[in-house]
């Protein structure tokens, strides 16, 4: 069955540097997501992007924050400078269409990137 | 999104069927119900979604009240293996954010 997947799955870096955290969507699907989870806390939305744009974001995603599809199959997420409050769990998501809510067309998740900020 | 209401948590003995329900009073006409699940800190798994009639997979079923106010998730044979967090979430289509809430916590004990 296909999955999304994440790389790595878990990035240390020291406060300030910057990180790209890196998804394969499932290969037919045309929206894509992050969410972040921090330890103890709910799942949060970042953004969704959708042919080659941001169709949606949160107010967590601020101009520390970009995300670029540099090929056909990856889907990244940049944070230029991280703070150690960036320190989470960060999900990427997929969904086929994202329009019609039809019984296969619903977002899938990956495993997630535990990024630590020291 | 309208807003969904859970319990915190919930206990299940292994094999029997776990039923959680779900308020979404404000929901829209063309809001969907979704229910997803974390276990431990993995990737949120969907479980299964519906509109308006019940619907059922190798997972779960879902019920829906005809006013569309509440759910409930079955889990028909509950196994250890489905302690988790579940999610109920109501949202238009899948291409908009998933708006977690904190869920109910599904403890299943042998």
């Amino acid at each position: 069955e296909p999955e999304v997947t994440q790389t790595p799955s878990h990035q240390v870096t020291q406060m300030g540097q910057e990180v790209i955290l890196r998804c394969v969507p499932i290969s037919n699907h045309l929206y894509f997501y992050w969410y972040r989870q921090i330890l103890g806390q709910k799942v949060e939305f970042l953004v969704s992007f959708y042919n080659n744009e941001i169709s949606e974001k949160s107010e967590i995603f601020d101009d520390q924050f970009s995300v670029e599809r540099p090929d056909g199959s990856n889907f990244t997420l940049k944070i230029r400078s991280t703070k150690l409050e960036d320190s989470a769990m960060y999900f990427c998501a997929s969904s086929h269409l994202g329009t019609s809510g039809s019984s296969t067309d619903t977002q899938y998740f990956g495993p997630g990137t535990r990024l630590t900020v020291l | 999104d309208a807003k969904t209401t859970q319990p915190t948590s919930m206990d299940c003995a292994e094999g029997r069927a776990a039923n959680l329900p779900c308020n979404h009073s404000t929901i829209s006409g063309n809001e969907y119900v979704y229910w997803y699940r974390q276990i431990h800190s993995q990737g949120p798994q969907y479980i299964i979604h519906g509109l308006k009639n019940n619907e059922t997979n190798e997972m779960a079923s879902l019920i829906i009240t005809e006013d569309r106010k509440s759910s409930t998730l079955i889990l028909p044979h509950a196994t250890l293996r489905d302690t988790a967090v579940y999610y109920c979430i109501v949202s238009l289509n899948s291409g908009y954010a998933l708006n977690f809430g904190k869920g109910t916590s599904l403890l299943v004990t042998p």
